[in-house]
């Protein structure tokens, strides 16, 4: 079974230059998680997705982050206009939405850097 | 709120030694306990879990007990090897809202 796929791998930009990072979940899993990860820090949520509804994105910083599920299945998360700060790991997971025991499945990330 | 503190790492072990991670939450009502694993270069994959007061989680010859009455949930194993080098993150999911909250993570080395 296919694991969560994420690209690119890493991504190196000019500030204020747009970007985007695309997930394709495990066949099936219904929630998709978006996660910001910094060095040394534990991942934190940007938002999650029950099929194609965002249902919490408190943490997505609106003014310049975006994120679409069209479909149900892969997501894309862009950043418009990035800026040095958000250099970090962006991780995308999933779970199934039956039987949820808390384990989430994540792919191997996507690192970008902003100069 | 809610919250996880894990040991600062990064911790240095010759390979064979014993391994304890402290963990400890804060909480309201009754989460479920979780350690996760990320090996260099890949991505964060479960370990093992507790989801009530006295399970015992267990993989990979890694152990940690539910220990509500001091809010712990300790990784250790008994004799770890060159593989095991990775970053460790303690979390937990209180509630029906699919949202873990994380440990800052602790960084494993071992030498042979």
């Amino acid at each position: 079974e296919a694991g969560v796929v994420q690209s690119p791998r890493y991504k190196i930009i000019e500030k204020k230059q747009p970007v985007a990072f695309w997930c394709n979940p495990i066949s099936g899993h219904n929630t998709l998680y978006w996660y910001l990860q910094n060095l040394g820090q534990g991942p934190e949520l940007l938002i999650r997705y029950e099929n194609e509804e965002a249902v919490d994105d408190s943490q997505l910083p609106k003014d310049r982050f975006s994120a679409e599920r069209l479909k149900g299945v892969d997501s894309t998360l862009k950043i418009q206009p990035a800026e040095l700060g958000d250099s970090a790991v962006y991780l995308c997971a999933s779970s199934p939405a039956a039987g949820y025991t808390g384990e989430l499945f994540f792919g191997e990330g996507s690192r970008l850097t902003v100069l | 709120g809610d919250s996880v503190t894990q040991m600062e790492g990064p911790v240095t072990l010759s390979e064979e030694a014993f391994l304890t991670i402290n963990c400890t939450y804060t909480a309201t009502g009754y989460p479920s306990l979780f350690w996760y694993v990320q090996y260099p270069g890949e991505g964060l994959q479960l370990l093992l879990k507790a989801t009530k007061a006295d399970d015992k989680g267990s993989n990979k010859g890694f152990e940690a007990t539910y220990r509500k009455e001091t809010t712990s949930f300790h990784l250790e194993k008994g004799s770890v090897q060159v593989s095991d080098s990775a970053v460790y993150f303690c979390a937990l999911n209180a509630g029906n809202n699919r949202k873990l909250i994380w440990g800052l993570g602790t960084s494993l080395a071992v030498n042979p």
